[in-house]
């Protein structure tokens, strides 16, 4: 299994909702990551958990929330987000085993995401 | 410090062409180079990577790409676009063994023509 599997694949959302996404994999991936991809534009990393643990957030407003329960799963938790928001939003993983910048990624097939 | 500059937003070809898409980078440390492709509502895939050791570097669907670190280089290449190959292009750079921060340059779409 070399799969990186997200849901739901579209989502539509006003601004006082709250939902998740979900992303898992069963790799055996230690990593993971959440990537935010605007129209035409290049993937831009928000989170990435390593052993279950945060190691990165890029900034991100509070609104985002991440979530590892264990390592096969990652969330990404919905509050009160605005319009420009919208975006397709990518999971991926990676083994960290050898120098994880060394790694592919494997990517999801993304939650396109809509807010209105 | 990294960056990566994707020359050219949008390349066409005509079926049968060579593909050539080009990507020069800069970073303080050695570089890991990738290449990913995206297709319409997909997410992205490797197409090949350079960490260490041979300059020229093969990759799926018969893509190939040459680390040229005098040039600041890794563009890729294929002899001969298939329709198949329409899609858009990343490349990438890593900032270290030991980083999970990957720098993405703009993207380069690449349309085929029958």
């Amino acid at each position: 299994d070399t799969e990186v599997t997200q849901t739901p694949k579209h989502l539509v959302m006003g601004m006082t909702n709250k939902k998740s996404l979900k992303c898992e994999q069963h790799m055996g991936h230690r990593a993971m990551y959440w990537y935010k991809q605007k129209a035409k534009k290049p993937p831009e990393l928000m989170f990435v958990y390593s052993y279950e643990k945060l190691s990165i957030n890029e900034s991100v407003p509070s609104r985002f929330s991440p979530e590892c329960p264990n390592s096969s799963l990652l969330n990404l938790h919905l509050h009160a987000l605005q319009p420009e928001d919208s975006a397709l939003y990518l999971c991926a993983s990676s083994q960290v085993r050898s120098g994880v910048g060394r790694e592919k990624l494997f990517f999801g097939s993304g939650t396109q995401l809509s807010v209105l | 410090a990294q960056s990566v500059t994707q020359l050219g937003s949008h390349v066409s070809v005509s079926e049968g062409a060579l593909v050539l898409l080009r990507c020069n980078y800069s970073s303080s440390v050695p570089p890991y180079l990738f290449w990913y492709v995206q297709y319409p509502n997909q997410g992205l895939q490797l197409l090949l990577k350079y960490t260490t050791g041979a300059t020229l570097v093969k990759g799926i669907n018969g893509f190939e790409a040459e680390f040229k670190k005098s040039e600041t280089s890794f563009h890729l290449t294929k002899p001969s676009a298939h329709m198949s190959d329409a899609a858009e292009y990343f490349c990438a750079v890593s900032s270290g063994a030991g980083s999970y921060q990957l720098t993405f340059g703009k993207g380069t779409k690449l349309s085929v023509i029958p």
